[in-house]
């Protein structure tokens, strides 16, 4: 099956800085999705971008999917950004509609 | 996006016990899908739950230890069987459509 890896597995960062996760998939994909489980496990949707790039605040992402990679940016990070980045993939072969996870990124934000 | 309800948010059980967690979504969804998330690790799909009929269970789990039902477009179940503390782990129904899918807030269970 198809493999996604994430780096870097954990960044300690302080408040205000900004960070580039990244994801790395080993086949096409034709759905990707960055998520953010907080603290108390919950799983946010950020991002469904299985190509090119969007924005929604202080995150953007950007996914090139000919060299199958996507990249998460945080700007300005605070302390409530604390917690795991994952991202999703769907295979672009079959007809498999299940995402598969990623290692994951764990960001702490310190003061 | 759909919205996932998932009860309960958290329990504690008895080892030898079985659990059923809940999910309900807000609008009729294609897909549905059960994952685990053990301590400090990434989720696991555990099964996809098919409207009207049996689950499709992934390579290490099976419908006797995890039965999944799942009667219309808007609702499923899990249930977690004769339990073991290895059986100890968060639990996240997702559903939606393959354009961006969505979870419940997760089941943390602890088995004793």
């Amino acid at each position: 099956g198809i493999q996604v890896e994430q780096s870097p597995p954990d960044l300690i960062l302080q408040e205000g800085a900004n960070s580039t996760l990244r994801c790395n998939f080993s086949d096409s994909v034709n759905n990707l999705q960055w998520f953010h489980q907080n603290p108390w496990g919950q799983l946010i949707n950020l991002f469904y971008i299985p190509s090119g790039t969007k924005q929604n605040g202080r995150l953007s992402a950007t996914t090139v999917a000919t060299e199958r990679y996507s990249l998460l940016y945080i700007s300005s990070s605070q302390t409530t950004d604390s917690g795991v980045y994952f991202c999703a993939v769907i295979p672009n072969t079959g007809t498999a509609s299940k995402l598969t996870f990623g290692t994951g990124t764990r960001l702490q934000v310190t003061l | 996006s759909a919205v996932i309800s998932q009860k309960p948010s958290r329990d504690i059980c008895q080892r030898g016990t079985s659990l059923t967690i809940q999910c309900q979504v807000d609008s009729q969804v294609t897909m549905m899908f059960w994952y685990r998330q053990q301590p400090g690790q990434s989720l696991t799909l555990i099964a996809t739950a098919n409207q009207g009929s049996e689950a499709t269970y992934e390579s290490g789990f099976v419908i006797d230890k995890f039965p999944i039902s799942r009667p219309n477009l808007t609702f499923s179940t899990l249930t977690v069987s004769n339990m073991s503390p290895e059986d100890s782990s968060i639990y996240l129904c997702s559903g939606g459509q393959a354009h961006g899918y969505t979870f419940g807030s997760g089941t943390r269970l602890t088995v004793v």
